[in-house]
């Protein structure tokens, strides 16, 4: 089955720094693949997803890149603010079948210092 | 957006007990939502897949006959904890997507504590 790997565990950045989590997949039947957001005692909210058709995909100050050959995805974050300050997780569909299945990385501590 | 709301948010429940945690889509039909468990500083495990009118799929390692699973119409699926145990204790969080190859959309999750 799917299995996806996610680094780092940790990271801390200065305000307006960027940050970038890097994650990679097993599955090359896996075509989806999101990140999200949690906050502590909140579920993971949905910031940004690409699917395997696409090499990369921005969303202000968000962008997430695919690599498939590699089986690896990154998030960069620009301009980093304090609000961006949680743990983030990447995710791969859980092979081509389109059940929904989420495959999670392990998650990334983001610390923004102002 | 689609909206999924759980309920409740957080659970305290003695030993032994039931505990039905209830997961809805407020503004889409979901014939099929998922049901992850995370510890803390952990990641999302996914525990099975709730299939609307039909039993639902657990993963390996997960006991169907403890977390019991019930998608009864297209909005609400409920999982209930049966003889709840200290090692149940655990942050429940189930998602949901409103058509095939939409984004999954996580509810707010229900923090369990058994005692």
């Amino acid at each position: 089955g799917e299995n996806v790997e996610q680094h780092p565990s940790t990271l801390s950045v200065q305000e307006g720094d960027s940050a970038v989590i890097k994650c990679t997949y097993s599955d090359s039947a896996s075509n989806y693949f999101p990140w999200y957001k949690q906050e502590l005692g909140k579920g993971p909210q949905l910031i940004i997803d690409i699917r395997s058709n696409v090499g990369e995909k921005k969303d202000q100050r968000i962008a997430v890149t695919l690599n498939k050959t590699a089986k690896h995805f990154s998030l960069h974050i620009t301009e980093t603010q304090p609000e961006d300050s949680a743990v983030y997780f990447c995710a791969a569909s859980s092979g081509a079948s389109n059940t929904g299945k989420l495959i999670f990385g392990q998650g990334t501590t983001l610390q923004v210092k102002p | 957006g689609a909206v999924v709301s759980q309920h409740p948010s957080r659970v305290i429940c003695k030993s032994g007990t039931s505990v039905k945690i209830e997961c809805r889509s407020l503004d889409f039909q979901a014939t099929t939502m998922f049901w992850y468990r995370q510890f803390p500083k952990q990641s999302l495990m996914l525990m099975a897949t709730s299939n609307e009118g039909s039993k639902a799929t657990y993963e390996q390692g997960v006991e169907k006959d403890k977390f019991l699973i019930n998608h009864a119409s297209l909005t609400l699926s409920t999982l209930t904890v049966t003889s709840a145990h200290p090692e149940d204790s655990s942050f429940y969080i189930c998602s949901a997507r409103d058509s095939v190859g939409s984004p999954l959309h996580f509810g707010n999750g229900t923090r369990l504590t058994v005692t």
